[in-house]
């Protein structure tokens, strides 16, 4: 079956612009997941949905960073007014469900550029 | 909270030799640990885990022991192909959050 799949895999924007980054989970999981990963570093967590409600945005670096979930599939990480410093790969990840329990599959990532 | 600490690379290695990647870990709990890989060109995948102390998570060769007396999660393969470069994560899982460490590229040589 087809696994996590995340649009664009590429995006290159300038200094203030406003993103969108997609994550399509595999079917059927009912939580998600965004990380970022910078360059040299380890993915960090970001925020945490169950279903369309986000459970845990404590790892969002400030309130240019929104992500929604609205129909329970589908999220999107959106940055406005975007800064070199957001440059990084995102990674969205999901799992049937959230806990110890079960393992998160991750998608191939975003890589984000802002020049 | 809680934080993983892994060895720092680039390893480069020749083929058929040994592998060790160390990990520690700081937790409050007693969280899961894991090692994930990344391929050239793929995403992250989950290579082996571990949910409680003493525990031997292993795959493809690979083996680590959760041993909560030193923290550690140490990565280990007796002999490696060309087939394992690629960059290897230490991480904890606390209920659903995972924390990684920063990565350790290992390049094996034929």
């Amino acid at each position: 079956g087809a696994g996590v799949s995340q649009t664009p895999s590429n995006k290159v924007t300038e200094k203030g612009k406003y993103v969108e980054l997609r994550c399509d989970p595999i079917s059927g999981h009912t939580a998600l997941y965004w990380y970022r990963q910078s360059l040299g570093q380890g993915p960090e967590f970001l925020i945490y949905f169950q279903g369309t409600g986000a459970a845990d945005d404590s790892g969002l670096p400030n309130d240019r960073f929104f992500a929604v979930r609205p129909e329970g599939s589908v999220s999107t990480l959106k940055i406005q007014r975007t800064e070199r410093g957001d440059s990084a790969v995102y990674l969205c990840a999901s799992s049937p469900l959230a806990g110890e329990l079960y393992e998160q599959f991750f998608g191939p990532g975003t890589r984000l550029t802002v020049l | 909270g809680d934080s993983v600490t892994q060895m720092e690379g680039p390893v480069t290695l020749s083929e058929e030799a040994c592998l060790t990647i160390n990990c520690t870990y700081t937790a409050t709990g007693y969280p899961s640990l894991f090692w994930y890989v990344q391929y050239p060109g793929e995403g992250l995948q989950l290579l082996l885990k571990a949910t409680k102390a003493d525990d031997k998570g292993s795959n493809k060769g690979f083996e680590a022991t959760y041993r909560k007396e030193t923290t550690s999660f140490h990565l280990e393969k007796g002999s490696v192909q060309v087939s394992d470069s690629a960059v290897y994560f230490c991480a904890l899982r606390d209920d659903y959050k995972l924390s990684f460490g920063a990565g350790t590229t290992v390049t094996v040589r034929a």
